[in-house]
């Protein structure tokens, strides 16, 4: 089974500062299948990037991600007061799907 | 549009069995490439992905509850059920149902969620 393991566990920032979240996976994810969501307390999670990469729709382009194999990273270049939320990496190219545990951003 | 909702019951008793049912609007579980999944979230704890079924009946569990989970489709009332047997208390969180296409661009990735419904398992 694929582990996903996301750092650091919290993440304290002002707004305007850059954030860089980790997810590593204990085997090779390919690129076309890593995506990262955004949850917000008492909402679904929503999905920011598909394929490593991707933007998806309506998701402004301060959010980027990267990465290959088992090193993947969501940037956030300029924090918005509504970017304070939980981030999760999901590999979905390998049955069984897996989550990381989450990356909490909070305002320092 | 596309919208998905789970409903089920509020609480349950441990040994119980949990049926949950996403009802969805917007796209067909007839099209090729098109799959709904269930994921679930404990409170303050991470996402953990259920079960998905798709278009094709080609259906996956994970694999820590494949013995406890049943997932079906209803495609005439555009619904997907899930049934969970033998609730603990551990069962305890918000669970999801969502969209998951497989096919350009997002790949399968689960882009489209429902509201999600907590369930309590408690005696």
């Amino acid at each position: 089974e694929f582990v996903l393991t996301q750092s650091p566990g919290t993440l304290s920032l002002s707004p305007g500062e850059r954030a860089t979240l980790s997810c590593r996976a204990s085997q090779s994810v390919s690129s076309s299948y890593l995506a990262w969501y955004q949850q917000k307390p008492g909402q679904a999670p929503r999905l920011l990037i598909y394929g490593a990469s991707a933007r998806a729709t309506g998701i402004p382009d301060r959010f980027s991600g990267s990465g290959s194999g088992t090193d993947f990273t969501l940037t956030i270049s300029r924090l918005e007061p509504e970017d304070f939320a939980v981030y999760y990496c999901h590999q979905y190219g390998n049955s069984p799907r897996t989550f990381g545990q989450g990356t909490k951003v909070e305002i320092k | 549009q596309i919208t998905l909702k789970e409903s089920g019951p509020a609480l349950l008793k441990p040994t119980q069995t949990l049926t949950l049912t996403c009802t969805f609007s917007g796209f067909s579980l007839t099209t090729s490439g098109v799959g709904v999944g269930w994921i679930r979230q404990p409170p303050g704890k991470a996402l953990e992905w259920l079960a998905l079924i798709y278009w094709n009946d080609d259906i996956r569990y994970s694999p820590s509850l494949q013995s406890r989970l049943t997932i079906t489709k209803d495609t005439s009332e555009n619904q997907v059920v899930l049934t969970m047997s033998n609730m603990d208390p551990v069962d305890t969180g918000t669970y999801y149902c969502a969209l998951a296409i497989k096919a350009a661009p997002v790949l399968g990735a689960f882009d489209i969620w429902g509201q999600g419904t907590m369930v309590t398992v408690s005696s």
